[in-house]
């Protein structure tokens, strides 16, 4: 069936450096992705999102890039903070929101 | 914040027995949808109200039920609780009518012993 997955389930980066986090998607109907960032308990928190008809969205520090040839959905944080620090989720809007399994982004000071 | 509330904000349950869990949404929107999120994973979509009527439903058996009032605000009730209901459950509230964008609560965490 259809899924959203992500590649890594864990990414460390240095304090400063650029993350980037990765998403594959399999449905390709869908038409609307979106970011969320998920601390120890809280619920998610809305970042950026990004529609079919783009392949690139900035916010601020973050960047979502959409690559619908082959289904694939990256956030990139520029200078990555230690608040940054977070579980990261991908989702896809077609009708009903799916989310993959998520990414835990560590930052070292 | 979001604005969106929920309440309790944990619960104890045993197997068999009833629970409802509450939701307020964000002042304008008219869209509650509510998801289930086990330990590690990402939330997984129970079913969406708008407007009072249910707009669509995930892959959860009938036991998991819910409403929306007037104002907006939802429930969700699962009978017959069974363990594995353990989980975090959030709602996320939106605008269908402008956007589609959802905004979630800090959740419910339900522990069924």
């Amino acid at each position: 069936g259809e899924s959203v997955g992500l590649h890594l389930p864990t990414l460390s980066v240095q304090e400063g450096d650029n993350s980037i986090i990765n998403c594959a998607y399999s449905n390709s109907a869908s038409d609307y992705f979106i970011w969320y960032k998920q601390e120890s308990g809280k619920g998610p928190q809305f970042i950026i999102d990004i529609r079919s008809n783009m392949d690139k969205r900035q916010g601020q520090r973050v960047t979502v890039l959409l690559n619908k040839t082959v289904k694939h959905l990256s956030l990139q944080i520029a200078a990555t903070q230690p608040g940054d620090s977070a579980v990261y989720f991908c989702a896809e809007n077609n009708n009903d929101m799916r989310f993959g399994a998520g990414t835990r982004l560590t930052v070292k000071p | 914040e979001t604005g969106v509330t929920q309440s309790p904000t944990h619960l104890i349950k045993t197997r068999g027995q009833q629970v409802t869990l509450r939701c307020s949404s964000q002042s304008g929107h008219n869209t509650v949808s509510w998801y289930q999120q086990a330990l590690g994973q990402g939330p997984q979509f129970i079913f969406q109200y708008y407007r009072e009527e249910e707009n669509g439903r995930g892959n959860f058996p009938p036991r998991f039920s819910g409403l929306q009032f007037p104002n907006y605000s939802s429930e969700l009730n699962v009978n017959a609780l069974e363990l594995d209901d353990s989980a975090l459950y959030l709602c996320a509230s939106s605008s269908l009518d402008t956007d589609e964008t959802q905004y979630f609560g800090p959740g419910t965490r339900l522990l069924v012993l």
